[in-house]
């Protein structure tokens, strides 16, 4: 069963450059988040999205982009990476309306901006 | 400000022994407390709260929901080393966006051998 999957697994950018993390689930849950996570920090919800073609701010969306053409996928974009972006990256899902329950999370992608 | 405090931040103990976790939250609208185990990657999910003093188990692990006061526990027996994790608290607000849970720092737990 493969849930969540994310790529890449770790990356290495310069200050200025853009990348696309991946996420796809294979799980037909609606609701898809990405949350970042900092050393030594809990979670903070980037974005979400409740189904194909709807996505919303979490938390902390500055600097982020996402799109959610498929139940499927759920990309989070970086347009200009900066330092204060280094973090790791988890993508999530679940499939209980209403209420966040049981999130499923990827492997998580480590992110420095150099 | 909503928000989630889990103490104590790291704890040692050796195996065999049991420990306890706390995780105390402030929010507006609470719907409900969640536990998640991270150990090298991805959060797994533990156990998911919602009412007080229903004691909620899976083998070794338990919890337990205090809406009065504002609290959970994680009590974990009998430890043994492949418990050594990072133990994440999270807390939904029924008031805030769609599955934005609100996450403690966690509490990192070594047990030794």
């Amino acid at each position: 069963n493969a849930g969540v999957t994310q790529t890449p697994k770790f990356r290495i950018l310069k200050i200025g450059q853009s990348m696309t993390l991946q996420c796809t689930q294979d799980m037909n849950h609606n609701y898809m988040y990405w949350y970042r996570q900092d050393p030594g920090m809990g979670l903070k919800l980037i974005y979400y999205s409740v189904g194909a073609g709807i996505t919303d701010k979490g938390e902390v969306p500055n600097g982020y982009n996402v799109s959610r053409s498929t139940t499927e996928d759920f990309p989070l974009r970086l347009e200009l990476a900066a330092p204060s972006q280094t973090s790791v990256y988890f993508c999530a899902s679940s499939s209980i309306a209403g209420q966040t329950g049981e999130l499923f999370f990827g492997e998580g992608s480590r992110l420095t901006v150099l | 400000e909503d928000k989630v405090v889990q103490s104590p931040l790291s704890l040692v103990v050796h195996e065999g022994d049991t420990v306890t976790l706390n995780c105390s939250y402030e929010v507006t609208n609470f719907r409900s407390l969640l536990w998640y185990k991270q150990e090298k990657k991805a959060p797994t999910f533990l156990f998911m709260l919602t009412s007080s003093g229903i004691e909620k188990k899976s083998g070794r692990l338990s919890s337990i929901l205090d809406k009065k006061e504002l609290f959970s526990i994680l009590n974990i027996t009998a430890t043994q080393t492949g418990d050594s994790a990072v133990y994440l608290c999270a807390v939904e607000d029924n008031g805030g966006s769609q599955g934005n849970l609100i996450f403690g720092k966690g509490t990192k737990l070594s047990v030794k051998p």
